[in-house]
């Protein structure tokens, strides 16, 4: 009964290079939602999708930055031309179906280090 | 900002001790949730309060929720080294998106 998996869960990249996160939810869940950690913070939201539709992205950076959560496969977030700025924890959280009062089940995360 | 804040922002104590952390938010809430962080791992969820609800245990957590006063408080009875961990509280808004808004988290040392 696997988690939230997350790949990979280092990565390092050069300013200018794409990053690509990628998330498989819970088996059953068709909620996705991703957020960002920098250190000795919490957690900020950056985006909510569910199966091939974004639900809210209100957190995302107006540029760079984009996510999908195709029909097939896994989730993924992409930085594009990465800055000093993007590194950073970046988790996935997948929920079920329905209800409102559902927790939230966090994967361990991918730490983006840009160089 | 809907940005929640836990108090205190780092607490250390001897095992067998209880801890207590408090967390405040700013908006109406559907629900608020606590959630622990080992360091370097992700965040594994604890408990959820419904906003109609005023008290729930589970083991040896205990949360209150405030909704008059937007606060809510965490208790860990008993403690052990094996909850040393941050721990921080998220909050689902009312009538609002899924997205949960979190604290900047308690870190919470326990000494053996």
């Amino acid at each position: 009964n696997a988690g939230v998996m997350q790949n990979p869960r280092h990565l390092v990249r050069r300013r200018g290079q794409e990053a690509r996160l990628r998330c498989s939810p819970m088996k059953g869940h068709s909620h996705v939602y991703w957020y960002r950690q920098l250190p000795e913070e919490g957690l900020k939201f950056m985006v909510y999708l569910q199966k091939e539709n974004i639900i809210d992205e209100s957190g995302m950076p107006k540029e760079r930055f984009s996510a999908e959560f195709p029909k097939e496969g896994p989730s993924i977030l992409r930085i594009q031309q990465v800055v000093r700025g993007d590194s950073a924890a970046y988790f996935c959280a997948s929920s079920p179906v329905t209800g409102s009062n559902q927790p939230q089940h966090f994967g361990d995360g991918t730490r983006l280090s840009i160089l | 900002s809907q940005q929640g804040e836990e108090d205190p922002q780092a607490l250390s104590i001897q095992e067998g001790e209880n801890a207590t952390m408090n967390c405040s938010y700013k908006t109406s809430i559907n629900n608020l949730q606590w959630y622990r962080q080992n360091s370097g791992r992700g965040l594994v969820h604890l408990i959820l309060i419904r906003s109609n609800e005023r008290e729930k245990h589970s083991g040896r957590l205990r949360v209150t929720l405030d909704t008059s006063k937007k606060s809510s408080s965490l208790l860990i009875t008993a403690s052990r080294a094996a909850d040393t961990a941050s721990y921080f509280c998220a909050t689902r808004a009312l009538g609002g998106s899924e997205k949960l808004v979190f604290g900047k988290g308690t870190k919470l040392t326990v000494n053996p």
